[in-house]
């Protein structure tokens, strides 16, 4: 059983559509995130749940919105696709105390973006 | 802003030859993580440093954390072909408040044959 997953794997789409990633995980952790890697192979948060509860929010265009309809899932919904949008996104999950961090974090496979 | 810088940026080196990241951090880290990225996946933990000077081994990969907290290596021993992909370390943001966790830049390795 994967411990985190993604879908879809590969997303191509013209600029403007509306677009959207699902993640799940099945490690009983309390915590996922979204991150975003470009082409340079940066590896950047962008917004992070625990319990369901946002937590982080990184400087993310509004056009970007998570939703955790349980802390199982975590999706990523995206408006008004640019083309800077083009990257891989990862999604992660992790164990935390409290707020504070205390393992690792899990990724998912990804989900390569390309916006044309 | 917290900033996390990995060098060299690529390495290219024959299988067998020693390779070395750095990383540096601009503030102290509480800890330190290791990932590995293989070409086309996704980053995978290696190891979790947290007390100052702390040295750990996983076979051929030697990881270290400096003493001010402050800059971390990770050290491979005779490279083989399975080490090809990205070096990420990893630290908490600065006053452990969050889970929020910095990547550094990345080192990618390449071992030819």
């Amino acid at each position: 059983d994967t411990a985190v997953s993604q879908t879809p794997k590969y997303l191509v789409t013209q600029m403007g559509n509306d677009k959207s990633i699902k993640c799940e995980q099945n490690l009983g952790h309390d915590t996922m995130y979204w991150y975003k890697q470009d082409s340079k192979k940066f590896l950047k948060i962008m917004f992070s749940y625990n319990n369901k509860e946002l937590i982080i929010n990184e400087t993310v265009p509004n056009r970007f919105s998570p939703k955790s309809p349980d802390k199982a899932h975590l999706n990523l919904h995206i408006n008004s696709l640019e083309l800077g949008d083009s990257a891989v996104y990862f999604c992660a999950s992790s164990q935390t105390t409290g707020l504070t961090f205390t393992g690792e974090l899990f990724f998912g496979e990804g989900s390569r973006l390309t916006v044309l | 802003g917290q900033q996390v810088m990995q060098i060299p940026q690529y390495q290219h080196v024959q299988e067998g030859e020693d390779f070395t990241t750095y990383c540096n951090s601009s503030t102290t880290l509480s800890n330190i993580q290791w990932y590995k990225q293989r070409p086309g996946g996704h980053p995978v933990f290696l190891i979790q440093l947290v007390k100052s000077g702390e040295v750990k081994k996983q076979k051929r990969l030697t990881f270290q954390f400096g003493e001010a907290k402050k800059n971390s290596s990770l050290h491979i021993t005779a490279t083989q072909t399975t080490d090809v992909g990205t070096y990420f370390c990893a630290g908490p943001e600065y006053g452990g408040a969050t889970n929020k966790l910095i990547f550094g830049t990345g080192t990618l390795l390449a071992v030819q044959p």
